[in-house]
């Protein structure tokens, strides 16, 4: 079975330009989570849709926004790029919505994006 | 003051050494405990997930949770060189986001 698969694996962007980075969830999964780790740092709740709707947002600025598609993939964009915009984004794919005793998100590999 | 404290190492053990990491968190309303594992290059995979107080073991891996102190510790016995990783630690309310720690860079060395 496929994990969690993100695209593009590297990215490289100028500052002020936009971003489009692909998740694919695992099949079956409707939730889809989105994470900035800054190098360094834990992962930064970025974003969580489930069943095509926001759930919920991390303290990011409207530059960030996503969305989730009917076939349960998601987009994460970003605009007006700064250079403390370079991170590892992660996305993560659950069951559910998880509020039951068992955490199942299952993390990709993320996307490594530079703004330069 | 961060919600999630960790200390971010590096930790340089020998084979075979018993390893302890360790996160404190100021969140009262944390009950969903978890311990990630990430390469380099990689996104984190999850090791050890806890409800609530208590220990939860798994083969060499070992998961405690003291809400009354709000301090959390993932042992890890009879370290391996393929241990060496960073160990993330993330909680939540039950909500559906994780708070994570920095992370501790771990090296285990033959």
């Amino acid at each position: 079975d496929a994990g969690v698969t993100q695209s593009p694996t590297h990215l490289i962007k100028t500052r002020g330009q936009h971003v489009t980075l692909r998740c694919s969830p695992i099949s079956g999964h409707k939730s889809v989570s989105w994470y900035q780790q800054v190098l360094g740092q834990g992962p930064q709740f970025i974003f969580q849709y489930y069943e095509k709707e926001e759930r919920g947002r991390g303290n990011f600025p409207d530059r960030f926004s996503a969305r989730q598609f009917p076939n349960y993939s998601s987009e994460l964009n970003v605009n007006a790029l700064l250079l403390g915009d370079s991170a590892l984004y992660l996305c993560a794919s659950s069951l559910e919505r998880v509020r039951r005793a068992d955490y199942g998100y299952t993390f990709g590999s993320g996307t490594r994006l530079t703004v330069v | 003051q961060k919600e999630v404290e960790q200390d971010p190492g590096p930790l340089s053990v020998p084979e075979g050494a018993i390893v302890s990491l360790n996160c404190t968190y100021s969140n009262s309303a944390f009950q969903y405990f978890m311990w990630y594992r990430q390469y380099s290059r990689k996104g984190p995979e999850l090791l050890m997930y806890t409800y609530s107080s208590g220990n939860k073991e798994d083969g060499r891996f070992t998961a405690q949770v003291d809400k009354s102190s709000k301090y959390i510790s993932l042992f890890i016995r009879d370290s391996q060189p393929s241990d060496s990783a960073t160990y993330l630690c993330a909680m939540s309310a039950g909500t559906d986001k994780l708070i994570f720690g920095t992370g501790t860079r771990l090296q285990v060395f033959p």
